[in-house]
């Protein structure tokens, strides 16, 4: 089945203590993209990456680092989690940029206290 | 820069009554646009998209959305609202940016359907 996981889908954790959210994708995309979302404020791109070691920041990079060493996953790292990056969080893929739908992951629920 | 304008936070309609959910968008070069939907605790499901072809662009479920350049605008409609449409409808889109791709969601418009 083609998908996008993600793990974990539920995550506490204090603040300053490293964290990685993995994203996996099975469909051969190129693209792949973070997004945090939040009440109000709908999704907002953390970053992206448009093939394997190219990535690039989208509107709310600060805090989080990610790595596409593989076409298939793009983990996001929180090396210093704050309370402020308390959000759901959502893996993307597609095909290409643009005019490409975008698949999603079930997202990741962090907490960080 | 590329912005995305959902004018309405929420939206109420009774059922059997038509939809209509507005977006208004920016974008410096030739955008692509979105619509997508989310119901309550679910990820996100493509409705429809434009991409520079036909300006009437149907989707699922029976929705619709019209691209009209000179309004910067590309509503999402439906004609007849079913209770199943409750959601979290998002207007998206993608273009171009300096030195990228960015991908921009509007924040939201929440649909009631009121039986």
């Amino acid at each position: 089945e083609a998908q996008v996981t993600q793990n974990p889908r539920y995550l506490i954790t204090v603040t300053g203590k490293k964290l990685t959210v993995t994203c996996s994708q099975n469909m051969n995309h190129e693209y792949m993209s973070w997004y945090r979302q939040d009440p109000g404020l709908g999704l907002r791109q953390i970053y992206y990456s448009m093939n394997v070691e190219v990535t690039d920041k989208g509107d709310v990079p600060e805090g989080y680092k990610v790595s596409r060493k593989e076409k298939r996953n793009f983990p996001l790292i929180l090396e210093s989690p704050s309370p402020n990056q308390t959000s759901l969080y959502f893996c993307a893929s597609s095909f290409g940029t643009s005019g490409y739908e975008q698949y999603f992951g079930p997202g990741t629920r962090l907490t960080v206290t | 820069a590329q912005s995305v304008t959902q004018l309405d936070s929420h939206v109420s309609v009774s059922e059997g009554t038509p939809v209509l959910l507005r977006c208004n968008y920016s974008s410096s070069y030739s955008p692509s646009l979105f619509w997508y939907v989310q119901h309550p605790n679910k990820g996100l499901q493509l409705l429809l998209k434009y991409t520079s072809a036909a300006t009437l662009v149907k989707g699922i479920n029976g929705f619709e959305a019209e691209f009209k350049k000179s309004e910067t605008s590309f509503h999402l409609t439906k004609p007849s609202a079913h209770m199943s449409d409750a959601a979290e409808y998002f207007c998206v889109v993608s273009d171009r940016d300096t030195g990228g791709f960015k991908t921009i969601f509007g924040a939201g418009t929440r649909l009631f359907v009121k039986a």
